[in-house]
């Protein structure tokens, strides 16, 4: 199992510009998530999805989109960048919600200038 | 909102030596409990799982314990080594299975 894969691992953009951070796994989980790392911040959560056709907000939604069309991929979609979300960017996936452990993705880190 | 808190913010260690993180939590009504291990420029890696109804999981030199009531829990390692030298985060989940993080412990153990 190559667990859960983060695509690009770096990305620079200017502001303004769109662009999706792909997100999969292979572990057949019906909970992921996308989380962004601050410095002094800790991780916070932006979006999360329970299952295919299923999604909710987080604590920081806004500027992000999301959609799961089917259990494997979770990509987060910048709709217009801004360079307050220049960030590190991580995906986690587990089983069903509650009482699993959370396995997370090697990150992406995002500059926007 | 669950606010999550870790102490010390950094740590150094001589090998060999044992030590103790800490983490707090406001919201005792958490469903689970999970620390990771992060090094630097990468992800985070799950050490140990604690659900709400136990108390205490172990993983070789690692031993994790959780006190709901006091919203407390703490993360034990044995016999440091430099191998340890990481950021340690703690992170309680909540009825949707969505973690709130503390900011990490970050800890060096010296040779």
């Amino acid at each position: 199992n190559a667990g859960v894969t983060q695509t690009p691992k770096f990305q620079v953009l200017k502001t303004g510009q769109s662009m999706t951070l792909q997100c999969a796994q292979d572990m057949n989980h019906e909970y992921m998530s996308w989380y962004r790392q601050d410095p002094g911040m800790g991780l916070r959560l932006i979006h999360y999805s329970v299952g295919a056709g299923i999604t909710d907000q987080g604590e920081v939604p806004n500027g992000y989109n999301v959609s799961r069309s089917t259990t494997e991929d979770f990509p987060l979609r910048l709709l217009s960048a801004a360079p307050s979300q220049t960030s590190v960017y991580f995906c986690a996936s587990s089983r069903t919600t509650g009482r699993h452990e959370q396995f997370f993705g090697p990150g992406t880190r995002l500059t926007v200038l | 909102k669950q606010e999550v808190t870790q102490i010390p913010a950094a740590l150094s260690v001589p090998e060999g030596e044992n030590l103790v993180l800490n983490c707090s939590f406001t919201d005792s009504a958490i469903y689970n409990l999970q620390w990771f291990r992060q090094d630097p420029g990468k992800g985070l890696t799950s050490l140990l799982l604690i659900q709400s109804s136990q108390r205490e999981q172990t993983s070789g030199r690692l031993n994790a314990s959780l006190d709901k009531s006091s919203g407390r829990s703490t993360l034990y390692i044995a016999a440091s080594q430099p191998g340890d030298s990481a950021t340690y985060l703690c992170a309680a989940a909540d009825g949707a299975n969505n973690l709130f993080f503390g900011t990490g412990t970050r800890l060096t153990v010296i040779p």
